[in-house]
Protein backbone atom coordinates (compact mmCIF):
# COMPACT_ATOMS: atom_id res chain seq x y z
CA UNK A 1 0.00 0.00 0.00
CA UNK A 2 1.06 3.52 -0.56
CA UNK A 3 1.93 5.23 2.73
CA UNK A 4 0.60 8.95 3.36
CA UNK A 5 2.59 10.31 5.61
CA UNK A 6 1.38 14.36 7.22
CA UNK A 7 3.39 16.69 9.06
CA UNK A 8 3.06 18.10 11.36
CA UNK A 9 0.66 15.99 13.54
CA UNK A 10 -0.30 19.26 15.51
CA UNK A 11 -0.41 22.68 14.55
CA UNK A 12 -0.73 25.61 17.15
CA UNK A 13 -1.32 28.80 15.34
CA UNK A 14 -3.94 31.91 15.37
CA UNK A 15 -6.70 33.54 13.62
CA UNK A 16 -5.29 35.65 10.81
CA UNK A 17 -1.91 33.11 10.34
CA UNK A 18 -1.09 31.30 7.45
CA UNK A 19 -0.86 27.82 7.81
CA UNK A 20 0.74 24.94 5.58
CA UNK A 21 0.55 21.03 6.23
CA UNK A 22 2.98 18.96 4.20
CA UNK A 23 1.57 15.62 3.15
CA UNK A 24 4.11 12.95 1.81
CA UNK A 25 3.38 9.85 -0.44
CA UNK A 26 5.80 6.96 -0.52
CA UNK A 27 5.34 6.35 -4.25
CA UNK A 28 4.47 8.99 -6.64
CA UNK A 29 0.96 9.50 -6.99
CA UNK A 30 0.93 11.82 -9.82
CA UNK A 31 -1.53 14.26 -8.58
CA UNK A 32 -4.01 12.53 -7.50
CA UNK A 33 -4.32 13.65 -4.25
CA UNK A 34 -7.35 15.17 -2.24
CA UNK A 35 -7.11 17.23 1.42
CA UNK A 36 -10.54 16.74 3.92
CA UNK A 37 -11.48 19.12 6.86
CA UNK A 38 -12.82 16.90 9.70
CA UNK A 39 -14.42 18.71 12.94
CA UNK A 40 -15.59 16.86 16.19
CA UNK A 41 -18.19 14.23 15.69
CA UNK A 42 -18.40 14.64 11.74
CA UNK A 43 -17.35 13.10 8.35
CA UNK A 44 -14.76 14.57 6.87
CA UNK A 45 -15.48 17.80 4.26
CA UNK A 46 -13.75 17.34 0.70
CA UNK A 47 -12.00 20.55 0.33
CA UNK A 48 -9.25 20.31 -2.77
CA UNK A 49 -9.01 17.45 -5.09
CA UNK A 50 -6.58 16.59 -7.67
CA UNK A 51 -3.92 18.07 -5.47
CA UNK A 52 -4.81 21.79 -6.24
CA UNK A 53 -8.36 21.95 -7.50
CA UNK A 54 -10.43 23.77 -4.62
CA UNK A 55 -14.27 21.70 -3.90
CA UNK A 56 -17.41 24.35 -5.01
CA UNK A 57 -18.35 26.56 -1.99
CA UNK A 58 -14.98 25.89 -0.07
CA UNK A 59 -13.25 29.52 0.72
CA UNK A 60 -10.34 30.74 -1.63
CA UNK A 61 -8.17 31.10 1.39
CA UNK A 62 -7.59 27.34 1.65
CA UNK A 63 -5.41 26.29 -1.52
CA UNK A 64 -3.24 22.70 -2.47
CA UNK A 65 -0.38 22.32 -4.83
CA UNK A 66 2.52 19.28 -5.10
CA UNK A 67 2.82 16.52 -7.00
CA UNK A 68 4.52 12.90 -7.58
CA UNK A 69 5.66 12.46 -3.75
CA UNK A 70 5.12 15.87 -1.70
CA UNK A 71 1.84 17.91 -1.19
CA UNK A 72 0.80 20.82 0.94
CA UNK A 73 -2.66 22.63 2.00
CA UNK A 74 -2.47 26.11 2.60
CA UNK A 75 -4.85 28.16 4.41
CA UNK A 76 -3.75 31.82 3.54
CA UNK A 77 -6.03 33.51 7.11
CA UNK A 78 -6.74 31.42 9.70
CA UNK A 79 -10.35 31.66 10.64
CA UNK A 80 -12.19 30.54 14.00
CA UNK A 81 -13.93 27.92 11.37
CA UNK A 82 -10.78 26.55 10.58
CA UNK A 83 -9.56 25.05 13.69
CA UNK A 84 -9.90 21.21 13.08
CA UNK A 85 -8.19 18.18 11.76
CA UNK A 86 -7.06 18.00 7.99
CA UNK A 87 -6.40 14.70 6.56
CA UNK A 88 -5.11 14.01 2.84
CA UNK A 89 -6.17 11.03 0.89
CA UNK A 90 -4.03 9.39 -1.93
CA UNK A 91 -5.43 7.60 -5.36
CA UNK A 92 -3.46 5.13 -7.10
CA UNK A 93 -5.15 2.52 -9.25
CA UNK A 94 -3.19 -0.27 -8.24
CA UNK A 95 -3.57 0.43 -4.61
CA UNK A 96 -6.05 0.67 -2.57
CA UNK A 97 -7.09 4.38 -1.44
CA UNK A 98 -4.99 5.49 2.15
CA UNK A 99 -5.40 8.51 4.24
CA UNK A 100 -2.88 10.24 5.83
CA UNK A 101 -3.01 10.42 10.17
CA UNK A 102 -4.17 13.84 9.99
CA UNK A 103 -2.75 16.92 11.40
CA UNK A 104 -4.66 18.56 14.28
CA UNK A 105 -5.05 22.68 13.68
CA UNK A 106 -4.95 24.22 17.20
CA UNK A 107 -5.53 27.23 18.71
CA UNK A 108 -2.50 29.00 19.87
CA UNK B 1 -28.94 17.90 -3.09
CA UNK B 2 -26.89 14.34 -2.46
CA UNK B 3 -27.45 12.40 1.02
CA UNK B 4 -26.42 9.42 2.73
CA UNK B 5 -27.41 8.33 5.83
CA UNK B 6 -26.16 4.68 7.77
CA UNK B 7 -27.80 2.73 9.60
CA UNK B 8 -27.21 -0.37 11.65
CA UNK B 9 -26.39 -1.84 14.92
CA UNK B 10 -24.38 -0.04 16.91
CA UNK B 11 -23.25 -3.21 18.92
CA UNK B 12 -21.92 -6.28 17.77
CA UNK B 13 -20.93 -9.15 19.63
CA UNK B 14 -16.89 -10.55 18.89
CA UNK B 15 -17.21 -13.49 15.77
CA UNK B 16 -20.16 -12.06 14.39
CA UNK B 17 -21.28 -10.38 11.69
CA UNK B 18 -21.67 -6.62 11.26
CA UNK B 19 -24.20 -5.41 8.51
CA UNK B 20 -24.84 -1.68 7.44
CA UNK B 21 -26.92 0.13 5.10
CA UNK B 22 -26.04 3.72 3.63
CA UNK B 23 -29.54 4.92 2.14
CA UNK B 24 -29.05 7.51 -0.65
CA UNK B 25 -30.78 10.69 -1.40
CA UNK B 26 -30.46 12.98 -4.35
CA UNK B 27 -29.60 10.99 -6.53
CA UNK B 28 -29.45 6.94 -7.90
CA UNK B 29 -26.71 4.75 -6.91
CA UNK B 30 -27.69 2.77 -10.13
CA UNK B 31 -27.18 6.35 -12.49
CA UNK B 32 -23.54 6.41 -14.15
CA UNK B 33 -19.87 7.80 -13.62
CA UNK B 34 -19.86 7.16 -9.55
CA UNK B 35 -18.70 4.86 -7.12
CA UNK B 36 -19.94 3.85 -3.62
CA UNK B 37 -17.97 3.52 -0.88
CA UNK B 38 -17.23 2.54 3.26
CA UNK B 39 -15.07 3.77 4.81
CA UNK B 40 -14.22 3.51 8.63
CA UNK B 41 -12.46 5.64 11.18
CA UNK B 42 -10.93 3.55 14.23
CA UNK B 43 -11.43 5.37 17.74
CA UNK B 44 -9.02 8.51 17.95
CA UNK B 45 -7.31 7.39 14.63
CA UNK B 46 -7.30 7.32 11.03
CA UNK B 47 -9.67 6.74 8.07
CA UNK B 48 -8.97 3.45 6.17
CA UNK B 49 -10.83 2.84 3.24
CA UNK B 50 -12.81 -0.75 2.71
CA UNK B 51 -14.30 -1.05 -0.77
CA UNK B 52 -16.05 0.49 -3.24
CA UNK B 53 -19.41 -0.71 -5.62
CA UNK B 54 -19.59 0.55 -8.60
CA UNK B 55 -22.70 1.80 -10.16
CA UNK B 56 -22.65 -0.59 -12.96
CA UNK B 57 -22.18 -3.27 -9.73
CA UNK B 58 -18.42 -4.24 -10.13
CA UNK B 59 -17.01 -4.30 -6.30
CA UNK B 60 -13.34 -3.84 -5.39
CA UNK B 61 -12.47 -4.45 -1.57
CA UNK B 62 -8.92 -3.17 0.31
CA UNK B 63 -7.07 -6.24 0.37
CA UNK B 64 -6.66 -6.38 4.69
CA UNK B 65 -10.37 -7.03 4.70
CA UNK B 66 -11.05 -8.76 1.07
CA UNK B 67 -11.79 -12.20 3.16
CA UNK B 68 -14.24 -10.46 5.21
CA UNK B 69 -16.30 -7.66 3.49
CA UNK B 70 -19.05 -7.65 1.16
CA UNK B 71 -20.90 -4.67 -0.27
CA UNK B 72 -24.24 -4.80 -2.47
CA UNK B 73 -26.81 -2.85 -3.58
CA UNK B 74 -30.57 -2.69 -2.96
CA UNK B 75 -31.47 -0.55 -6.10
CA UNK B 76 -35.36 -0.66 -5.21
CA UNK B 77 -34.53 1.24 -2.49
CA UNK B 78 -31.30 3.59 -3.35
CA UNK B 79 -29.15 1.76 -0.95
CA UNK B 80 -25.70 0.18 0.07
CA UNK B 81 -25.05 -2.91 2.42
CA UNK B 82 -21.90 -3.35 4.19
CA UNK B 83 -21.44 -6.80 5.72
CA UNK B 84 -17.99 -7.86 7.63
CA UNK B 85 -17.57 -10.74 8.68
CA UNK B 86 -15.81 -12.64 11.71
CA UNK B 87 -15.67 -9.25 13.62
CA UNK B 88 -12.99 -8.43 16.29
CA UNK B 89 -12.28 -5.18 18.84
CA UNK B 90 -10.21 -4.08 16.14
CA UNK B 91 -13.37 -3.73 13.45
CA UNK B 92 -14.95 -1.09 16.40
CA UNK B 93 -14.90 2.36 15.04
CA UNK B 94 -17.25 4.93 12.81
CA UNK B 95 -18.49 3.64 9.70
CA UNK B 96 -19.21 5.81 6.63
CA UNK B 97 -20.38 5.60 3.21
CA UNK B 98 -19.38 8.07 0.41
CA UNK B 99 -19.56 8.65 -3.09
CA UNK B 100 -16.50 9.48 -5.28
CA UNK B 101 -16.77 10.20 -9.10
CA UNK B 102 -13.28 7.88 -8.88
CA UNK B 103 -10.29 9.61 -7.36
CA UNK B 104 -11.58 11.40 -4.13
CA UNK B 105 -14.79 11.29 -1.75
CA UNK B 106 -17.28 14.29 -2.43
CA UNK B 107 -20.58 13.48 -0.14
CA UNK B 108 -20.34 11.64 2.91
CA UNK B 109 -22.61 10.06 5.50
CA UNK B 110 -22.62 11.47 8.71
CA UNK B 111 -21.45 8.31 10.51
CA UNK B 112 -22.16 5.40 12.64
CA UNK B 113 -20.49 4.13 15.41
CA UNK B 114 -20.14 0.22 15.81
CA UNK B 115 -18.48 -1.50 18.96
CA UNK B 116 -17.57 -4.74 18.72
CA UNK B 117 -18.16 -6.48 22.20
CA UNK B 118 -19.70 -8.95 24.56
Amino acid sequence: DIQMTQSPSTLSASVGDRVTITCRASQSISGWLAWYQQRPGKAPKLLIYEASTLESGVPTRFSGSGSGTEFTLTISSLQPDDFATYYCQQYNSYSPYTFGQGTTLEIK
Amino acid sequence: QVQLQESGPGLVKPSQTLSLTCTVSGVSISSGGYYWHWIRQHPQKGLEWIGWMHYSGTTHYNPSLKSRVSISANRSENQLSLKLSSVTAADTGVYYCARSPLRHFDYWGQGTLVTVSS
